[in-house]
């Protein structure tokens, strides 16, 4: 089956740039999403299909894709981004959503 | 206004059954692709079926295949997961999520979700 791994835990000062990766075998020719999750709250879709941002989410996620490893950046980080973050593919060899492993940020 | 509301939770033994529902609305349920998450306590998300916006077409995580049924009333807008043969690995938050149509779909509409707790 198809595996994605994230770091578990990724720190960050307020202001500063905060990227999470998401590695997967060739993930590069997938179409990646991100989502955010607040303690105590569903998930919430901050970036789809690699790199597009939902209506309403801030132009300071971003993402990109290629070759072995997916990122989502958080530019100029607040204290609010402070949550949980998952990467999300679709594996047609198996017909599966996949997750990742999961990252929680901290903002010091 | 999208909402999801999950309901059908609860605490049940071990090798019992359960049966969730998702009631939709604010938008046309019967144009959506429709999706069941759960989250073990303290653990991250793990997707567990897919269902087509015709309910043709179903996908399971091997982790429930064989056990759960997921199924939808287009016309009474629901979303439903018939969980049998429970195991006290199926402890979690359950979330229906709607698949968004924009580009290859990511999940853009959850549920608050529902707690099934498997424990004698």
């Amino acid at each position: 089956s198809y595996v994605l791994t994230q770091p578990p835990s990724v720190s960050v000062a307020p202001g500063q740039t905060a990227r999470i990766t998401c590695g997967g075998n060739n993930i590069g020719s997938k179409s990646v999403h991100w989502y955010q999750q607040k303690p105590g709250q569903a998930p919430v879709l901050v970036v789809y299909d690699d790199s597009d941002r939902p209506s309403g989410i801030p132009e300071r996620f971003s993402g990109s894709n290629s070759g072995n490893t997916a990122t989502l950046t958080i530019s100029r980080v607040e204290a609010g981004d402070e949550a949980d973050y998952y990467c999300q593919v679709w594996d047609s060899s198996s017909d599966h959503y996949v997750f990742g492993t999961g990252t929680k940020v901290t903002v010091l | 206004e999208v909402q999801l509301v999950e309901s059908g939770g609860g605490l049940v033994q071990p090798g019992g059954s359960l049966r969730l529902s998702c009631a939709a609305s604010g938008f046309t349920f019967s144009s959506y692709e429709m999706n069941w998450v759960r989250q073990a306590p303290g653990k991250g998300l793990e997707w567990v079926s897919y269902i087509s916006s015709s309910g043709s077409t179903i996908y399971y995580a091997d982790s429930v295949k064989g056990r759960f049924t997921i199924s939808r009333d287009n016309a009474k807008n629901s979303l439903y997961l018939q969980m049998n043969s429970l195991r006290a690995e199926d402890t979690a938050v359950y979330y229906c999520a709607r698949r968004a149509v924009a580009g290859t779909g990511g999940f853009d509409y959850w549920g608050q979700g529902t707690l099934v707790t498997v424990s004698s």
